[in-house]
């Protein structure tokens, strides 16, 4: 594998469910995102790991848990979700340094909420 | 706030119609800018960083340019394969990330 990997690429799930979805990055990067992308809107950034500590979460709802457990990967565990989280959910990494870093995206999830 | 304006929304070309697309930034203490091209339905593909005005970047028929409030992208004789959003992000001094709406590009045969 190379890069960064997700997995499941498509999930259908009803508002009582829980589910997880998993990133990993195969590419030695200390820093990894979570970030939401819906239709016409702007990429929004829900969470960021740097050197596995959670470095921001940006209001985002009790709902969305995530847990990274070593630099390689992330977790988003999902329960009880509403339809408005339907949407595509990228996690992307990057090497933190003192210069800006670029970040690189994993294929992302389409997360559909009945 | 940090803030990035991106321009045009969506941009229709004909094959070979050399253009520019817009990336107007409002940031405190710039770390760089980023150019992504996002296909439908994948995740964003990095193309460029550009950490200071009077930066300029090239891959094939891409030319990333920078200056103190703004950044292009310009695009010679764009191919139908060139068709994607493209995204602009700059990351603050702070470290956190803003991207742009980005710009839909159709280059038409």
């Amino acid at each position: 594998e190379t890069g960064v990997t997700q997995t499941p690429r498509h999930l259908v799930m009803g508002m009582t469910n829980k589910k997880s979805l998993k990133c990993e990055q195969h590419l030695g990067h200390n820093a990894m995102y979570w970030y939401k992308q819906s239709a016409k809107k702007p990429l929004e950034l829900m969470f960021v790991y740097n050197f596995k500590e959670q470095t921001e979460n940006n209001s985002v709802p009790s709902r969305f848990s995530p847990e990274c457990p070593n630099s390689s990967h992330l977790f988003l565990h999902l329960h009880t979700l509403q339809p408005e989280d339907s949407a595509l959910y990228l996690c992307a990494s990057s090497q933190e340094g003192t210069g800006g870093r670029e970040q690189f995206f994993g294929p992302g999830t389409r997360l559909t909420v009945l | 706030e940090d803030q990035v304006t991106q321009s045009p929304e969506a941009l229709r070309l004909q094959e070979g119609e050399s253009s520019s697309l817009n990336c107007s930034y409002t940031v405190s203490g710039l770390r760089g800018l980023f150019w992504y091209r996002q296909d439908p339905g994948k995740g964003p593909e990095f193309l460029f960083t550009l950490y200071s005005a009077g930066e300029e970047k090239e891959k094939e028929r891409l030319k990333a340019t920078l200056t103190k409030k703004e950044s292009f992208l310009h695009i010679t004789a764009p191919k139908p394969e060139d068709s994607a959003t493209y995204l602009c992000a700059v990351q603050a001094r702070a470290g956190k990330s803003t991207f742009g709406d980005g710009t839909t590009l159709t280059v038409k045969p």
